[in-house]
């Protein structure tokens, strides 16, 4: 089945930018969404098709995807942006939903 | 305001039944695909299962196929999640989720209920 790996942690100061990597075997060829979770709530859409914000989001979420990498960037990060991160692909090979393991930001 | 609520969840033993229905508001139910995702304490999110519009279209996780059912009732703008022969790796927080296509597993979600499987 298709895995998707993230690193389990990343912290940054207040103010700079943020970079959670997705990587998989291919992953440009897949449409890759981004969730963000915060301590006993549910997820939230942050990204959407590689690159989409969704409505309230702020612009400072930003998504790419290119070779075996996909990437949630967060500029200016903010302490409120503290929280957990996942990455998800539907692999059509399996006829399922993948989600990555998670990625813990923290900020310094 | 897109609503969703999860409810139905609690405490069984294993080998044991849940039935989960998620109510829906606040959005033409009809037109989305629906997702059930789950979250084991201290873990990170998984997969269980989604629904096309019309129900004609069923997919699940591994680990549950041939033992949950997703259904929907859209007259009665409400999803649902049966679970049978419950195990204790199905402990989790089960979230329904509306999406916006099969790629994706949800653009809105519920506050999620906690299934125990425990003797």
């Amino acid at each position: 089945s298709y895995v998707l790996t993230q690193p389990p942690s990343v912290s940054v100061a207040p103010g700079k930018t943020a970079r959670v990597t997705c990587g998989g075997n291919n992953i440009r060829g897949k449409s890759v969404h981004w969730y963000q979770q915060k301590p006993g709530q549910a997820p939230v859409l942050v990204i959407y098709y590689d690159s989409d914000r969704p409505s309230g989001i702020p612009e400072r979420f930003s998504g790419s995807n290119s070779g075996n990498t996909a990437t949630l960037t967060i500029s200016r990060v903010e302490a409120g942006d503290e929280a957990d991160y996942y990455c998800q692909v539907w692999d059509s090979s399996s006829d399922q939903m993948v989600f990555g393991g998670g990625t813990k930001l923290t900020v310094l | 305001e897109v609503q969703l609520v999860e409810s139905g969840g609690g405490l069984v033993q294993p080998g044991g039944s849940l039935r989960l229905p998620c109510a829906a508001s606040g959005f033409t139910f009809s037109s989305y695909w629906m997702s059930w995702v789950r979250q084991a304490p201290g873990k990170g999110l998984e997969w269980v299962a989604n629904i096309n519009q019309d129900g004609s279209e069923k997919y699940y996780v591994d680990s549950v196929k041939g033992r949950f059912t997703i259904s929907r009732d859209n007259a009665k703008n409400s999803l649902y999640l049966q679970m049978n022969s419950l195990r204790a790796e199905d402990t989790a927080v089960y979230y329904c989720a509306r999406a916006p296509s099969k790629l994706t597993s949800g653009d809105y979600w519920g506050q999620g209920t906690l299934v125990t499987v425990s003797s």
